[in-house]
């Protein structure tokens, strides 16, 4: 059964970077989608972006100046980066997998990001 | 970017009701449409992808319907263990989207 586990700091404050980190058991890391999606208090959900194990990224253009997604084969791992954070990227993220033409089949169980001082 | 609109936000149903939502998308998605439900404090759960496809281990008594930009999910006889907030997400083109979410009660 796959599994993906976030980690990574709960409080990170104004104008810094947001670090989180997916570890994936169960399954390789390889042929997949791997992507982060956000869910601030009280809203929607929200696309953040992929990475494709081969190295294909694509970002919301809202976010895209201050993304980076990477991926650690040698670790089964995956990574979120967000720059220059603010009180509205205060959101509970999640990291999924996504399967060509089929959508998201695995989810994290999401971590709680706040932004603040 | 696409927006996604899913009707009711909310419902509230008896047990063994069938339950139909539905999901409009603003453009044609042809059938990248998703359908995944959320627990509180629990990662969602993927249902449907494909409009219509169930994921492997969902129950038959989820089914998804629709093309364009029209769509329902349907569960055929709801029970306590389907109390979540059901989403849908095209992902037709990039920025994927999801609607706001239908948060399915017990009456």
């Amino acid at each position: 059964q796959v599994q993906l586990q976030e980690s990574g700091p709960g409080l990170v404050k104004p104008s810094e970077t947001l670090s989180l980190t997916c570890t994936v058991s169960g399954g390789s890391i390889s042929d997949y989608y791997w992507s982060w999606v956000r869910q601030p208090p009280g809203k929607g959900l929200e696309w953040i972006g992929y990475k494709h194990y081969s190295g294909r990224t694509n970002y919301n253009p809202s976010l895209k100046s201050r993304v980076t997604i990477s991926v650690d084969t040698s670790k089964n791992q995956f990574s979120l980066k967000l720059s220059s954070v603010t009180a509205a990227d205060t959101a509970v993220y999640y990291c999924a997998r996504e399967r060509e033409a089929m959508a998201y089949d695995y989810w994290g169980q999401g971590t709680l990001v706040t932004v603040s001082s | 970017d696409i927006q996604m609109t899913q009707s009711p936000s909310s419902l509230s149903a008896s047990v063994g009701d069938r339950v139909t939502i539905t999901c409009r998308a603003s453009q044609g998605i042809s059938n990248y449409l998703a359908w995944f439900r959320q627990k509180p404090g629990k990662a969602p759960k993927s249902l449907i992808y494909g409009a219509s496809s169930l994921r492997s281990g969902v129950p038959s008594k989820f089914s998804g319907s629709g093309s364009g930009t029209d769509f329902t999910l349907t569960i055929s006889s709801l029970q306590p263990e389907d109390i979540a907030t059901y989403y849908c997400q095209q992902y037709s083109s990039y920025p994927y989207t999801f609607g706001q979410g239908t948060k399915l009660e017990i009456k």
